[in-house]
């Protein structure tokens, strides 16, 4: 069964304190896993997309990686306006081919000026 | 930049009744999805919609669900007889492709309240 898990549940950081989020994937065969950004009563928006092991993205203070297992999402120098919940997604290969998003459970991460 | 809306935000109702979501996705994409949350759980997929018809459905997705693209820019999913376990957020989203190069891109959600 392809599933997701995502580490740790909640992540306190001091402004300008780097750390990395993990999401840990087991699926048949990756198409692509995906990072959204969760802020409180919003959808996920978009941030990236990787697509085989070794690849990495960046966008701001956000760096992207990706493994044959996981991914982590490095946060370096954070500022409270990164305080969200980020949520890791897996697309599978399958028979369905449907474009089908399998979530993780999201790590909330607050950042205190 | 062009987003995915849904109406409406918040949508209370009795238990039994019918409900009606409704999504206005990206409009040069093809493909669409609901997704649901329940309070404190992770985000669940319900349905894939292309090409008016349904491509892949969840186990959730059971006959009390439909969905319907009724014109050229709504994309709507109903629920025949709420319960009370229905009650969660629910997220339309659209891609331009359903590969992943083509990532889907969500609206701000409904919150159902079932009573």
């Amino acid at each position: 069964e392809d599933q997701v898990t995502q580490s740790p549940e909640a992540l306190r950081l001091q402004e300008g304190e780097s750390s990395s989020l993990n999401c840990s994937y087991t699926v048949s065969g990756l198409r692509g896993l995906f990072w959204y950004r969760q802020d409180p009563g919003k959808g996920p928006e978009f941030l990236f997309t990787l697509y085989s092991a070794g690849e990495e993205k960046e966008k701001e203070r956000l760096k992207a990686t990706l493994t044959k297992k996981e991914s982590f999402l490095h946060i370096t120098a954070p500022k409270p306006e990164d305080s969200a919940t980020y949520l890791c997604a897996v697309q599978a290969y399958g028979s369905s081919n449907t474009g089908k998003l399998i979530f993780g459970q999201g790590t909330t991460l607050q950042v205190k000026p | 930049e062009p987003e995915v809306t849904q109406t409406p935000s918040h949508q209370v109702t009795q238990m039994g009744q019918e409900v009606i979501l409704r999504c206005v996705p990206i409009s040069n994409h093809l493909y669409f999805y609901w997704y649901r949350q329940i309070l404190g759980q992770k985000v669940e997929f319900l349905v894939s919609f292309y090409n008016n018809e349904i491509s892949e459905k969840s186990e959730i997705f059971d006959d009390q669900f439909s969905v319907e693209r009724p014109d050229g820019s709504n994309f709507t999913l109903k629920i025949r007889s709420t319960k009370l376990e229905d009650s969660a957020m629910y997220f339309c989203a659209s891609s331009e492709a359903r590969g992943a190069n083509q990532p889907q891109h969500f609206g701000d959600g409904t919150r159902l309240s079932i009573l």
